[in-house]
């Protein structure tokens, strides 16, 4: 069945350290968008990539890093910057702009939960 | 920049019934996209809805539609015949129809809980 995978579910890091979120899809879509979600609050953007070896900073990006190297693949960095990291991280895809109303409905992985010990 | 919000955290119905869940959004553009998005205690975001803001009439999946009034700016979901896998987070969310980049809002959601 196609879907987003992400691991780890469950990661836990000390202070210092940099944590790599995996976020893997077989949708062949060609947007992916990695988001943070807090308690009482909507998801907000963190980052996003359209294409391969190409991404925009979100609403939220201090702290971290994105790469996307493959279409199917987009890891999220949690780095020692992030001052407040200990959140639900959830990776989502959509089919690419300009390829029609699909391209606004985002698919969701089941997230990964982090916390900062 | 749009925001949506979300004015009921909480909201409980009674198995069978019919709830009705807020939402209202700021935009100063005309043309969009809003969605109704479910996250059960897995807590995988599914989602539910999608109205295009360009439609008049109101879509309707099974069990849920909603109420899209454009002028007020507001688009309730309405879950009819509630079951107990309805008890979940809902997430209101809006996009903008032509967008180059990520904007989609979304609100704080509504934890709904479904009695037996």
């Amino acid at each position: 069945d196609g879907g987003i995978t992400q691991s780890p579910k469950y990661l836990f890091r000390k202070e210092g350290q940099n944590v790599t979120l995996s976020c893997e899809q077989n949708l062949n879509h060609d947007a992916m968008y990695w988001y943070r979600q807090d308690p009482g609050q909507g998801l907000r953007l963190i980052y996003y990539s359209q294409i391969v070896n190409d991404f925009q900073k979100g609403d939220i990006a201090e702290g971290y890093s994105v790469s996307r190297e493959k279409k199917e693949s987009f890891p999220l960095t949690v780095t020692s910057a992030q001052k407040n990291p200990t959140a639900f991280y959830l990776c989502a895809s959509s089919i690419g702009v300009g390829q029609g109303a699909g391209a606004n409905v985002l698919t969701f992985g089941a997230g990964s939960r982090l916390t900062v010990l | 920049a749009q925001t949506v919000t979300q004015s009921q955290p909480e909201m409980s119905v009674q198995e069978a019934e019919t709830v009705t869940l807020s939402c209202t959004y700021d935009t100063s553009e005309s043309d969009y996209y809003l969605f109704w998005y479910k996250q059960p205690p897995s807590r995988q975001m599914i989602l539910v809805i999608r109205q295009e803001a360009y439609k008049q009439q109101n879509a309707t999946e099974n069990r849920f539609s909603v109420n899209f009034q454009k002028a007020a700016k507001s688009f309730s979901l309405k879950i009819s015949d509630s079951q107990l896998g309805d008890a979940a987070m809902y997430f209101c969310a809006y996009r903008r129809r032509l967008d180059n980049n990520n904007d989609m809002r979304f609100g704080a959601g509504t934890r709904l809980t479904v009695k037996p």
